[in-house]
């Protein structure tokens, strides 16, 4: 079964600096990786995706991600944060049949002044 | 639009009791699931349904009943509540499985004592 594992469950970092969220994937066919943030008391929203072509894949708020079939990973980046990224970041693998989603445990980001 | 819409917001339960959550989306979704949240654990899929009259199970489908009569609601219901099931529920759909978009509703927050 495909899964994900995020490298680090809580990620501290000041305003304006780069952050990188760390997530590795464990299949052995075609994937579809994604990146969800959950704020505070909200449900979650998708940030980016990956089902096919270009390996760099930009998504909202400034964020990207890198697909690396080689290392298996898919992290997820942005050269700037801001005290309002603060929340908490899921890595997702899809299924092979598309109608499961397997979350990794989840990275809270802190962005602090 | 209103998007995915769960009720209640907060429920507690004594333990044996029954109840159940609901979920409604208004953007003609063929794709709706239920997926519980607990700490250091990320989201586990609970039942999935890909059309009306369709359903089937996820990760972690024990104690847990659904139905799909319409395309709009996918209603979970909890037979005989126990305390392993205090959890955030959070329902979500989709166009067509989870290579598309998911969204989210804000969740279902459920104590069983």
């Amino acid at each position: 079964a495909q899964s994900v594992t995020q490298l680090d469950s809580q990620v501290p970092v000041f305003e304006e600096a780069p952050v990188e969220l760390r997530c590795n994937y464990s299949s052995s066919v075609s994937v579809y990786l994604f990146w969800y943030v959950q704020y505070p008391n909200q449900g979650l929203q998708l940030l980016l995706k990956y089902l096919s072509g270009s390996t760099l894949v930009k998504g909202i708020n400034g964020f990207e991600a890198e697909f690396n079939k080689s290392q298996t990973s898919f992290h997820l980046r942005k050269p700037s944060v801001h005290i309002s990224d603060t929340a908490e970041y899921f890595c997702a693998v899809s299924s092979n049949s598309g109608y499961a989603l397997n979350f990794g445990k989840g990275t809270s980001l802190l962005v602090t002044p | 639009n209103a998007g995915v819409t769960q009720t209640p917001k907060f429920q507690v339960l004594k333990t044996g009791q029954s109840m159940t959550l609901q979920c409604a989306q208004d953007m003609n979704h063929e794709y709706m699931s239920w997926y519980r949240q607990d700490p250091g654990m990320g989201l586990r899929l609970i039942h999935y349904s890909v059309g009306a009259g369709i359903t089937d199970q996820g990760e972690v489908p024990n104690g847990y009943n659904v139905s799909r009569s319409t395309t709009e609601d996918f209603p979970l219901r909890l037979l005989s509540a126990a305390p392993s099931q205090t959890s955030v529920y959070f329902c979500a759909s989709s166009y067509s499985g989870t290579h598309s978009p998911l969204h989210f509703g804000n969740g279902t927050r459920l104590t069983v004592t």
